[in-house]
């Protein structure tokens, strides 16, 4: 069984910066991309981005709104998706989730809530 | 940026009943477009890719249908595990984008 699960998240003060962990199981990682996207209190869902799979050597895509403060990183040995938010605002406060798949999402976590306050 | 337009915000439907979702593109996404299944505290749930595949495990009452900039999902004959919110999304370039989502409530 396919299972993704995101890990921390919190309340984090505007400036800061957060990492969040997506650990996979039930398939081979390694061969798919991985991708993230999040939804604000109230709002509908927002792709952030992703990161290819080796053979596609692990390039990136990044919504406008995170680029060159969000960087996606993986550890194919582990079964890990990174995600390094820095210089976070209070507009990045979100359930972020992370998704298998790069156009289309086929499996899904069940989110991490990401408070950006002071 | 390609911005896409769910309609209606709200579905009112009572279980058993035809729900007719609507999503439009504000230009042509082909058959770029996935449907998913959002329930609080739930992993999200793809229903949809390709504009009308169904993806693995997804009863047969879910079909979508359309190309170009108007599609829509529906839904045969509503149970009770299907009031949830319904979102689209095309995939036809970057960024993605994501429709404002419709809550299929019951009636």
């Amino acid at each position: 069984e396919v299972q993704l699960v995101e890990s921390g998240g919190g309340l984090v003060q505007p400036g800061r910066s957060l990492r969040l962990s997506c650990t996979a199981s039930g398939f081979t990682f390694g061969d798919y991309a991985m991708s993230w996207l999040r939804q604000a209190p109230g709002k509908g869902l927002e792709w952030v981005g992703f990161i290819r799979s080796k053979p596609y050597g692990e390039t990136t895509e990044y919504a406008a709104s995170v680029k060159g403060r969000f960087t996606f990183s993986r550890d194919d040995s582990k079964s890990v998706a990174y995600l390094q938010m820095n210089s976070l605002t209070t507009e990045d406060t979100a359930v972020y989730y992370c998704a298998r798949g790069r156009i289309y999402f086929d499996y899904w976590g069940q989110g991490t809530l990401v408070t950006v306050s002071s | 940026e390609i911005v896409m337009t769910q309609s209606p915000a709200t579905l009112s439907v009572s279980p058993g009943e035809r729900a007719t979702l609507s999503c439009r593109a504000s230009q042509s996404v082909s058959s770029s477009l996935a449907w998913y299944q959002l329930k609080p505290g739930q992993a999200p749930r793809l229903l949809i890719y390709g504009a009308s595949t169904r993806a693995t495990g997804i009863p047969a009452r879910f079909s979508g249908s359309g190309s170009g900039t108007e599609f829509t999902l529906t839904i045969s004959s509503l149970q009770s595990e299907d009031f949830a919110v319904y979102y689209c999304h095309h995939y036809n370039n970057w960024p993605l984008t994501f429709g404002g989502g419709t809550k299929v409530e019951i009636q």
